[in-house]
């Protein structure tokens, strides 16, 4: 697509639910990133995908948090059991490599409100 | 692991310049960002330094020191559209990976 495309835009959930989110990159972009921000707070890491290697999840919270992504393509980040604390803006961006001074392309994010 | 710091927040007359720093540790480096948030909306990229000197774009330009690990952002003919959070980022290494690490972001408020 032309831009990253993030969903749903929007997502209340009660605590102690499981939640999927979902990000779909701009095509032919082999890296994708998840980071969260929290109100007044800067992106936190989450979790790096590029190409088919193994992801680098050291920015995961908890074992409550993981993420995949399917075909190279589509990614989903899944937290389980969710707290009030997880509440926050999750933003996916991706980038394509070698091309580092094109910068990375965010989609306009989930925001999880958990009540 | 990478520390990047920046100001919290500054103000700024509309038509004027502004520079906004930002300093950072990093263990190995591919790049630094600069990036312009309006509240409520996703990150924009706004610059990209990788090697020492100034990158001028329009009203924006970008400078980097990697032997002091200093960079900064100028806005000239600030706007009243400008006022949004700034964020420095760093790509530096972690594993085999350079994944970019963001500062908390500098809010700019642009009066007129």
């Amino acid at each position: 697509g032309a831009g990253v495309s993030q969903s749903p835009s929007n997502k209340v959930t009660e605590k102690g639910k499981d939640v999927e989110l979902r990000c779909d990159p701009i095509s032919g972009h082999t890296a994708l990133y998840w980071y969260r921000q929290s109100l007044g707070q800067g992106l936190e890491f989450l979790i790096y995908f590029q190409g088919n290697s193994a992801p680098d999840k050291s920015g995961l919270p908890s074992d409550r948090f993981s993420a995949e992504r399917t075909g190279g393509s589509v990614s989903t980040l899944t937290i389980q059991r969710t707290q009030q604390e997880d509440s926050a803006v999750y933003l996916c961006a991706s980038s394509a490599k070698d091309r580092a001074g094109d910068g990375y392309t965010f989609g306009s994010g989930t925001r999880l409100t958990v009540v | 692991g990478q520390n990047i710091d920046q100001p919290t927040e500054m103000t700024a007359t509309e038509g004027a310049i502004v520079q906004i720093n930002c300093t950072y540790q990093t263990s190995g480096f591919n790049g630094l960002f600069w990036y312009q948030q309006h509240a409520g909306e996703a990150p924009t990229f706004l610059s990209y330094n990788v090697l020492d000197g100034l990158e001028e774009k329009g009203r924006f330009s970008s400078f980097l020191s990697r032997s002091k690990g200093y960079s900064y952002l100028l806005l000239k003919e600030l706007q009243m559209k400008d006022s949004a959070s700034y964020l420095c980022a760093v790509s530096g290494a972690s594993g085999g990976s350079y994944i970019p690490t963001f500062g908390r972001g500098t809010s700019l408020i642009v009066h007129p």
